[in-house]
This record gives C-alpha cells, sequence and structure tokens, in this order.
C-alpha cells in the first residue's frame, strides 16, 4: 500500500520561514498536492506538483523530487494565521482521481 | 464558488443505530468521496464514487456503505453504528485530473456513537 511520512508537529516565529517534509512509499501517482486544515475547518487546497521541481504561490512554494519519494512544502514570511495542520497527498492514477493523504504535521506560530 | 455541503456538523447516536450521513455538491463534479479523520492518522478514504451509482472501496470499507443516486449526491451508512466509528466525516468532491487537481471538501461531521 501506499505510505506518507510527515513530522507531527513544527514550531516556528512569526516571520521565519519554515519547511514540513513528506516522504512517501508508493509508485504510480500522478502528482504531490498539499492540502491546509485549520482547527475545526476542512481541508482547503494549498498546491500541486505534478513534475519534478518548485511550484511557488504567493509565499507558498511546493517540491517534488520522485527520484528520492521526497516532497516539501514550504512557508516564508510566516504569519499567526499560518498555524494549521498541512497534509501531502499524493493523487493516485486510476479512476475517481483519489488521493491518499499523509498524517499532517501540525504547525504552530509564535510571536 | 465550489460548494460542498454535508448534512450535519455534530450528531450522537446510539450503538448499534444505522446512520446516514448526507454530501451535496454544486459543481457537477464526477468523483466524490468519504473521509475519516482521527487525531494522528490524517484522512483516511472510506469509498469513493467517480459516476452515479459507482463506487469503489477506498482504504477502511469495513462497517459502512454508501449510495450514490444522482450526481451530486454521496451518502455514507453506518450499517450499525459502533464506538469506533466515532469520528469527524468528510466528504469531498473533484472533478478530473485533467482539468482540476484539486478535492474540494465540506465542513464535516464529528459523529459520537455512545
Amino acid at each position: 500500500g501506499q505510505s506518507l511520512e510527515q513530522p507531527s508537529e513544527v514550531t516556528a516565529v512569526e516571520g521565519a520561514i519554515v519547511q514540513i517534509n513528506c516522504t512517501y512509499q508508493t509508485s504510480g501517482f500522478y502528482g504531490l498536492s498539499w492540502y491546509q486544515q485549520h482547527d475545526g475547518g476542512a481541508p482547503t487546497f494549498l498546491s500541486y506538483n505534478a513534475l519534478d521541481g518548485l511550484e511557488e504561490t504567493g509565499r507558498f512554494s511546493s517540491f517534488l523530487s520522485r527520484s528520492d519519494s521526497y516532497g516539501y512544502l514550504l512557508l516564508q514570511e510566516l504569519q499567526m494565521k499560518d498555524s494549521a495542520s498541512y497534509f501531502c497527498a499524493v493523487l493516485m492514477r486510476g479512476g475517481g482521481n483519489k488521493l491518499t493523504f499523509g498524517t499532517g504535521t501540525q504547525l504552530k506560530v509564535e510571536l | 464558488d465550489v460548494k460542498v455541503t454535508q448534512s450535519s456538523r455534530y450528531l450522537v447516536k446510539r450503538t448499534g443505530e444505522k446512520v446516514f450521513l448526507e454530501c451535496v455538491q454544486d459543481m457537477d463534479h464526477e468523483n466524490m468521496f468519504w473521509y475519516r479523520q482521527d487525531p494522528g492518522l490524517g484522512l483516511r478514504l472510506i469509498y469513493f464514487s467517480y459516476d452515479v451509482k459507482m463506487k469503489e472501496k477506498g482504504d477502511i470499507p469495513e462497517g459502512y456503505s454508501v449510495s450514490r443516486e444522482k450526481k451530486e449526491r454521496f451518502s455514507l451508512i453506518l450499517e450499525s453504528a459502533s464506538t469506533n466509528q466515532t469520528s469527524m466525516y468528510l466528504c469531498a468532491s473533484s472533478s478530473t485530473p485533467d482539468t482540476d487537481y484539486e478535492q474540494y471538501f465540506g465542513p464535516g461531521t464529528r459523529l459520537t456513537v455512545t
């Protein structure tokens, strides 16, 4: 089966840069996605990497290396509102556009 | 804006009851999903559907069934609720990966089985 590993918790200060890693053991997937979930809220889509390399969307960037079975989400200029859980997920080939999620990383941003 | 709605935010049921969780999406998406979310375990796929009346098992289908009679509606059924099904249940929908990689989630239903 597929598995995606993330650190359970990361703490950083406001204004800093933080990287959340995702290592996976799976194959045959379209790409790697990242989702953000605030406490009590629904997961919301942040980014998608179909190809190896860096994708940048404002303060957030995401990276994928298929040869290393590794990806990361990079958050710059951290703000208090970035405190949330972050999930990586692989978009699986086959019918249904199915995602397999990692266990999630809780990011705490401190003053 | 894509909207995915779920029938209840909070639900309390007794062991052995039959439970229906409803999900509706308004974007004409082909694919719909049911997940459960538990602390430390992330989101785990229970069932998904890629077309009306079509369904496929996800990673943890035991104890659950689903129904998709109309494109916009996907129901999760707990035939006989048990305490280990106490969890947050999230519904999501998506289009095809050729056009859109995103899954759109509903607000979730927190189910407690006593």
